[in-house]
């Protein structure tokens, strides 16, 4: 079974310009994450989506972040204007169950992001 | 809001010894999850171990074993054996009954020295 997969790995962009990273959950996973570690500060929720609904979006920093997910099956995070403090890594994760009690989430290897 | 403290920045062992890495933790909830992942450099982060609060008993995996102290809000996490691969940035993190986000801690890098 594919695990959590992301793109780009790296991503090194000028302030101002636009970035776009994808998430491909685990086959049949209805709940998707997106978490992100800027330089040495701990790993903060962005949102949470249950299939293509965002179920919590209380983590995005602000609206320049825009997160999709069309079909409830791989989700965008796109960044417009990227400015310098949105460095960091960006990681996806994926769980089966729904909201409430517990479920593993699966992380993929996050995409690095640099904005020059 | 719940908040997760991890003490140790960095921490180094010989291999084949045991290590503890500190987790603590604070939270109003009676009923949460808590959590040990690990991401070995250059690596995606996977589950190591997870604890529900309402179970007394600690959980095991293999070499990995947990002291859930809940009154004390602690959750540190036992290595025995190290083996080198064990070499990673662990992050313990928490979430609550109602919700699916996690939080986390801020790492502690281990090094499991030959």
């Amino acid at each position: 079974e594919a695990g959590v997969t992301q793109f780009p790995s790296h991503s090194v962009i000028e302030k101002g310009q636009t970035v776009t990273l994808r998430c491909d959950p685990i086959s049949g996973h209805d709940n998707l994450y997106w978490y992100r570690r800027v330089m040495g500060k701990e790993i903060k929720f962005l949102l949470h989506f249950v299939k293509e609904s965002k179920q919590d979006e209380s983590g995005m920093p602000n609206n320049r972040f825009l997160a999709e997910r069309t079909g409830g099956t791989y989700s965008t995070l796109k960044v417009q204007p990227a400015e310098l403090e949105d460095s960091g890594v960006y990681f996806c994760a994926s769980s089966q169950r729904g909201v409430g009690g517990s479920d593993t989430q699966y992380f993929g290897p996050g995409t690095r992001l640099t904005v020059l | 809001a719940q908040t997760v403290t991890q003490s140790q920045p960095e921490m180094s062992v010989q291999e084949a010894e045991t290590v503890t890495l500190s987790c603590t933790y604070d939270t109003s909830e009676s009923n949460y999850y808590l959590f040990w992942y690990k991401q070995p450099p250059s690596r995606q982060m996977i589950l190591v171990i997870r604890q529900e609060a309402y179970k007394q008993q600690n959980a095991t995996e293999n070499r990995f074993s947990v002291n859930f102290q809940k009154a004390a809000k602690s959750f540190s996490l036992k290595i025995s054996d190290s083996q080198l691969g064990d070499t990673a940035m662990y992050f313990c993190a928490f979430h609550n009954n109602a919700g699916n986000m996690l939080t986390f801690g801020g790492g502690t890098r281990l090094m499991v020295k030959p």
